[in-house]
C-alpha cells in the first residue's frame, strides 16, 4: 500500500535560518514524489517532483529535496527561510495503482516563519 | 496557458439543497480528480477520473456525492441534500496519464451549508 507521512505538523524558524521538512513514503512500486505548497486561502501550486532521474531535486524559490531510498524519504530543504515561505506545504506520492494514476497526500506541515 | 478552473468559486446553500460544482481541466489532460479539504486539513481524495470513466471513487463518503464527465473535459461534482458536514474547499485537479506527471490543481470552490 502507498502512503505518506509528514513527520511534523508545524514547524517553526526564524527568517534566514534553514527549513527542513520531513517526509517518508511507503510504495510498492517505483514512486514518483512531490513537493506541494498552499499560501493561506490560495490553490495548490508544485514545489519539485521527483520522477526516477537526479536524487537530488530542485524546485522554486530555492527549495530542493532529495529522494532517499534507503530511508523512503523525501525530505524538503531551504538553505534560508523567508517570510513567504510561510505556508503549508504537502508530500505526494504517485505511482502506477491498479487504478492508473492515483496519489496519496500526506497531512501537511505548517511552516511559521519568524522575523 | 489556462490552468484549471472551478466554479464558483463560493457558494452558500441551505442544508438539504442540492449543489453542482464544476471543474474545467488543463486542455488534454486525461486524468481528473476532485479533493475534499477541510480548514486546517490536508485534501481528501473523492473520485479520480481516467476520461469519461471514473477509475476510482473509492473517496466518495456516501451516495449523497456524485460526479461525471461526459465528454471527458469538464466535470460536475454534484452533492444530493447537503449536510453541514459538507461545508468544505473542493479541490479539482488534472494531468496527464502517466508516471511522473504532476497534478495542476484549481483555486477551488468554497461550499458553506447553513
Amino acid at each position: 500500500a502507498q502512503s505518506v507521512t509528514q513527520l511534523d505538523s508545524h514547524v517553526s524558524v526564524s527568517e534566514g535560518t534553514p527549513v527542513l521538512l520531513r517526509c517518508n513514503y511507503s510504495s510498492s512500486y517505483s514512486p514518483s514524489l512531490f513537493w506541494y505548497v498552499q499560501h493561506p486561502n490560495k490553490g495548490l501550486q508544485l514545489l519539485l517532483k521527483y520522477t526516477s532521474a537526479a536524487t537530488l531535486v530542485k524546485g522554486i524559490n530555492g527549495f530542493e529535496a532529495e529522494f532517499k531510498k534507503s530511508e523512503t524519504s523525501f525530505h524538503l530543504t531551504k538553505p534560508s527561510a523567508h517570510m513567504s515561505d510561510a505556508a503549508e506545504y504537502f508530500c505526494v506520492v504517485s505511482d502506477r495503482s491498479n487504478t492508473g494514476n492515483q496519489f496519496y497526500f500526506g497531512t501537511g506541515t505548517s511552516l511559521t516563519v519568524i522575523p | 496557458g489556462a490552468g484549471v478552473s472551478q466554479t464558483p468559486s463560493n457558494k452558500v446553500t441551505e442544508k438539504g439543497k442540492y449543489v453542482e460544482l464544476r471543474c474545467d481541466p488543463i486542455s488534454g489532460h486525461t486524468a481528473l480528480y476532485w479533493y475534499r479539504q477541510s480548514l486546517g486539513q490536508g485534501p481528501e481524495f473523492l473520485i479520480y477520473f481516467q476520461g469519461t470513466g471514473a477509475a476510482d471513487d473509492s473517496g466518495l463518503p456516501n451516495d449523497r456525492f456524485f460526479a461525471v464527465r461526459p465528454e471527458g473535459s469538464v466535470s460536475t461534482l454534484k452533492i444530493q441534500r447537503t449536510e453541514r458536514g459538507d461545508s468544505a474547499v473542493y479541490l479539482c485537479a488534472s494531468s496527464l496519464l502517466g508516471q511522473g506527471y504532476e497534478q495542476y490543481f484549481g483555486p477551488g470552490t468554497r461550499l458553506t451549508v447553513t
